[in-house]
């Protein structure tokens, strides 16, 4: 049972450099997010795709992009990454009633 | 503005103590209530509230809406060092496209 699957885990940029963070399901549902986490933030949104071939801004989208390649994979791209950005972030999956399953996250830090 | 306000931000407690960890919100569009424990990685689900008043338990941990008053509680008796966790409470809003707000989260350390 994969779920939601991350990747990379941890990855380390310098300010200036562009990398996609990647994520999958393989539990058939419509909607996909993108948030990241900060110490004493929570979790805020950057983009959800309510469903295939949708994606929408959420609370916090500047300076990122999105991608739902399809129904399984929705990738989250930072074209000039910056030290505001260094955080976890998180992927999350969901359908109808069910509750949001995450994946493990991964882990960013840009020098 | 919608928001989901979680309180308090942290709290200590001893093996056995009883915590009750509290979550309130202004959501517009309000579809349920969640509520996630989250230890070194991704947050787990614990519970799902969408009517007022039906407490919804799981072992030790019980949680409860209400949705006149806007607010839910969290019970945890009897805690042991493995509930040591943040807590992330979360509203899920319909406005066509269900979206999840997150409050900022309750920090809890059990100590043996």
């Amino acid at each position: 049972n994969a779920g939601v699957t991350q990747t990379p885990k941890f990855q380390v940029l310098k300010t200036g450099q562009s990398m996609t963070l990647q994520c999958a399901q393989d539990m058939n549902h419509n909607s996909m997010y993108w948030y990241r986490q900060d110490p004493g933030m929570g979790l805020r949104l950057i983009y959800y795709s309510a469903s295939e071939g949708t994606t929408d801004k959420g609370e916090v989208p500047n300076g990122y992009n999105v991608s739902r390649l399809n129904k399984r994979e929705f990738s989250l791209r930072l074209e000039s990454a910056a030290p505001s950005q260094t955080s976890v972030y998180f992927c999350a999956s969901t359908q109808g009633v069910e509750p949001q399953h995450f994946g493990d996250g991964t882990r960013l830090s840009i020098l | 503005e919608d928001k989901v306000v979680q309180s308090p931000l942290s709290l200590v407690v001893h093996e056995g103590d009883t915590v009750t960890l509290n979550c309130s919100y202004e959501v517009t569009n309000f579809r349920s209530l969640l509520w996630y424990k989250q230890e070194k990685k991704a947050p787990t689900f614990l519970f799902m509230l969408t009517s007022s008043g039906i407490e919804k338990k799981s072992g030790r941990l019980s949680s409860i809406l209400d949705k006149k008053e806007l607010f839910s509680i969290l019970n945890i008796t009897a805690t042991q060092t493995g509930d040591s966790a943040i807590y992330l409470c979360a509203v899920e809003e319909t406005s066509g496209t269900y979206k999840y707000i997150f409050g900022t989260g309750t920090r809890l350390k059990v100590l043996a």
